[in-house]
């Protein structure tokens, strides 16, 4: 079945670095794919809509300085978290289209210190 | 603006006993609905979908009941297991954001021996 592959599962920053979350397509190619961003006991709540060849969709109150999407290739889109902070820190999972229905990453937990 | 959202935050089962988690949602235009089962610390699980031109659609050991006029989801898991505690979330496809998922506020299943 389509796979997305996502990485780093987690990782932990100093407030003021950037942090860059990798996703990929590994059996199908997406010209869109899907940020979310869910923080505890909450839903996921979307971001931004990648697009490959092109600039990003951003979710109203998304800051597109702070998050920075590429998506490159068809099969590789990447958030990149700038001059993160705490408040920051929160579970981000991308997703994409395969030919039939969504299939998501497994997500990255992100804690900012 | 328009959201899916839940009915019950917590549901708690016994092993064996049926279950039932409930969605409604709010935009009359999705015809794209699809429940999920996120366990901790990972991304969204594909439990079944269904599309607007249906009102139920039965999959192994799940059944997705669709009520278009009262805007209504539910999610059944026949013989619940321990394995199906997580938390459910119902999705609808909505067409303004490139196609993206909009998530309800999930709930939160916990299956007791």
């Amino acid at each position: 079945g389509a796979v997305v592959s996502q990485h780093p599962s987690w990782v932990i920053c100093k407030s003021g670095t950037s942090v860059k979350i990798e996703c990929r397509s590994l059996d199908f190619q997406a010209t869109t794919m899907f940020w979310y961003r869910q923080f505890p006991k909450q839903s996921l709540m979307l971001m931004a809509t990648s697009n490959e060849g092109s600039k990003a969709t951003y979710e109203q109150g998304v800051e597109k300085d702070k998050f920075l999407i590429n998506h490159a290739s068809l099969t590789l889109s990447t958030l990149t978290v700038t001059s993160a902070h705490p408040e920051d820190s929160s579970f981000y999972i991308c997703s994409a289209k395969p030919s039939y229905g969504y299939t998501f990453g497994s997500g990255t937990r992100l804690t900012v210190v | 603006g328009e959201s899916v959202g839940l009915h019950l935050p917590t549901l708690s089962v016994q092993e064996g006993d049926n279950s039932i988690i409930n969605c409604a949602y709010s935009n009359s235009a999705s015809d794209y609905f699809i429940w999920y089962k996120q366990e901790s610390g990972k991304g969204p699980q594909f439990i079944i979908d269904i599309r607007s031109n249906m009102d139920k659609r039965q999959g192994q050991r799940v059944t997705v009941l669709l009520n278009k006029t009262v805007k209504h989801l539910s999610l059944q898991i026949a013989a619940t297991q321990p394995g199906d505690s997580a938390v459910y979330f119902c999705a609808e496809k909505v067409w303004n954001s490139g196609y993206a998922l909009n998530f309800g506020k999930g709930t939160s299943l916990l299956v007791t021996p």
